[in-house]
């Protein structure tokens, strides 16, 4: 399994331009997440989605779009990037919500730059 | 709403010193509680977790040992290794309430030879 992957690595965009952040897993699991890192927040929730189109907002959702059309793919789009979006965006994903499913897998991370 | 409250890094030790991050929670319910780790420039990986009050997760030298009576999760290693820098992420997951984690805000490791 490639586990979760995460398209680009990294992406600087100008202010104004509009771009999608791919994620995709292979582990069959339901609930997947976008966060965002930023020094000293920690990792705040952006959208996720507890299965293919059923999607809900996060901690910070402002200026983001998800959309679910398979259990294997959440994409995130920003509509309008702003410097405020310059961060590390992360996806995760798990199987489900008991004990011994509720494990969350990570991206490696997009380190996007809004100038 | 639940919270989790991780000291303050960065966290400088020398190699084969002792570590303990503190971790405190606020929860209703029965959460389980979970430590990430985050090397550089890397996602998220689960180092341990705990389901039930008392329980112990362990995993290469990392212990923590869910404490309901103090809701805490504190994570101990008995000996470091420079290749225990990263940042450490404490969480819950409730079980009672919304199946969404909520993660502390991370505490950066540096452990020099």
């Amino acid at each position: 399994n490639a586990g979760v992957t995460q398209t680009p690595k990294f992406q600087v965009l100008k202010t104004g331009q509009s771009m999608t952040l791919q994620c995709a897993q292979d582990m069959n699991h339901e609930y997947m997440s976008w966060y965002r890192q930023d020094p000293g927040m920690g990792l705040r929730l952006i959208h996720y989605s507890v299965g293919a189109g059923i999607t809900d907002q996060g901690e910070v959702p402002s200026g983001y779009n998800v959309s679910r059309s398979t259990t294997e793919d959440f994409p995130l789009r920003l509509l309008s990037a702003a410097p405020s979006q310059t961060s590390v965006y992360f996806c995760a994903s798990r199987m489900g919500t008991s004990g011994s499913t509720d494990t969350q897998y990570f991206g490696p991370g997009t380190r996007l730059t809004v100038l | 709403g639940d919270s989790v409250t991780q000291m303050e890094g960065p966290v400088t030790l020398s190699e084969e010193a002792c570590l303990t991050i503190n971790c405190t929670y606020t929860a209703t319910g029965y959460p389980s509680l979970f430590w990430y780790v985050q090397y550089p420039g890397e996602g998220l990986q689960l180092l341990l977790k705990a389901t039930k009050a008392d329980d112990k997760g362990s995993y290469k030298g990392f212990e923590a040992t869910y404490r309901k009576e103090t809701t805490s999760f504190h994570l101990e290693k008995g000996s470091v290794q420079v290749s225990d820098s990263a940042v450490y992420f404490c969480a819950l997951r409730n079980t009672g309430g919304s199946y969404i984690p909520t993660f502390g805000r991370g505490t950066s490791l540096i452990v020099h030879p």
